[in-house]
């Protein structure tokens, strides 16, 4: 059964920075490629970065660009969302997002872009 | 970027109804169209995608239909499990998604 449990969320001042991380199980974690998707409180969803399975390839919505790295850890099977300058903006609960699309080398890029699979989200609130 | 925008935003439908949900994007995405349900407090699920493929344990009564621009998801007869928010995503060029259409009880 594919699992994905998010972690690392919290209050956090403007200007801060938070690490999510995102356990995967249940599939062969390192030849798909992941996303984070986010959701501002009663509010759409927002794709927000993208990863390919080896990790050598990253994408990002032009609201985080040069503020939040993406990165992942095939060893531990676990997937990182680094969010630095935080704004108020920000506030969101953070899903992780596994693409359905299956590449033993890895190196499958771009993604689909559409997602089989979500976490539970972890909820990230920027105020002071 | 494309825009994708959904009508009606709130439905009211009893169970039993034939309910249609439609999603218009600002340009031509083929049939790169993926449907999801999301209930309160919970991650979506996705429904359909490619516009009209059933994503496998999703039950039949749903369907989508649609290519270019213009997109619908059906519920042939609503279920009480599907009262919740159905989002369209456009995956043509990376991923944007509609608004939202929330299903609620009449």
């Amino acid at each position: 059964e594919v699992q994905l449990v998010e972690s690392g969320g919290g209050l956090v001042q403007p200007g801060g920075s938070l690490r999510l991380s995102c356990a995967a199980s249940g599939f062969t974690f390192s030849s798909y490629a992941m996303s984070w998707v986010r959701q501002a409180p009663g509010k759409g969803l927002e794709w927000v970065s993208a990863i390919s399975g080896s990790g050598g390839s990253t994408y990002y919505a032009d609201s985080v660009k040069g503020r939040f790295t993406i990165s992942r850890d095939n060893s531990k099977n676990t997937l990182y969302l680094q969010m630095n300058s935080l704004r108020a903006e920000d506030t969101a609960v953070y899903y992780c997002a596994k693409d359905p699309y299956y590449d033993s080398s890895g190196y499958y890029w771009p993604p689909t872009y559409y997602f089989d699979y979500w976490g539970q989200g972890t909820l990230v609130t920027v105020s002071s | 970027d494309i825009q994708m925008t959904q009508s009606p935003s709130t439905l009211s439908a009893s169970v039993g109804d034939r309910v249609t949900i439609t999603c218009r994007a600002s340009q031509s995405i083929s049939s790169w169209l993926a449907w999801y349900q999301q209930k309160p407090g919970k991650a979506p699920k996705l429904l359909i995608y490619k516009a009209s493929s059933l994503e496998s344990g999703v039950p039949s009564r749903f369907s989508g239909s649609g290519s270019g621009t213009e997109f619908t998801l059906t519920i042939s007869s609503l279920q009480p499990d599907d009262f919740a928010t159905y989002y369209c995503q456009q995956y043509n060029t990376q991923g944007t998604f509609g608004q939202g259409t929330k299903v609620e009880i009449k």
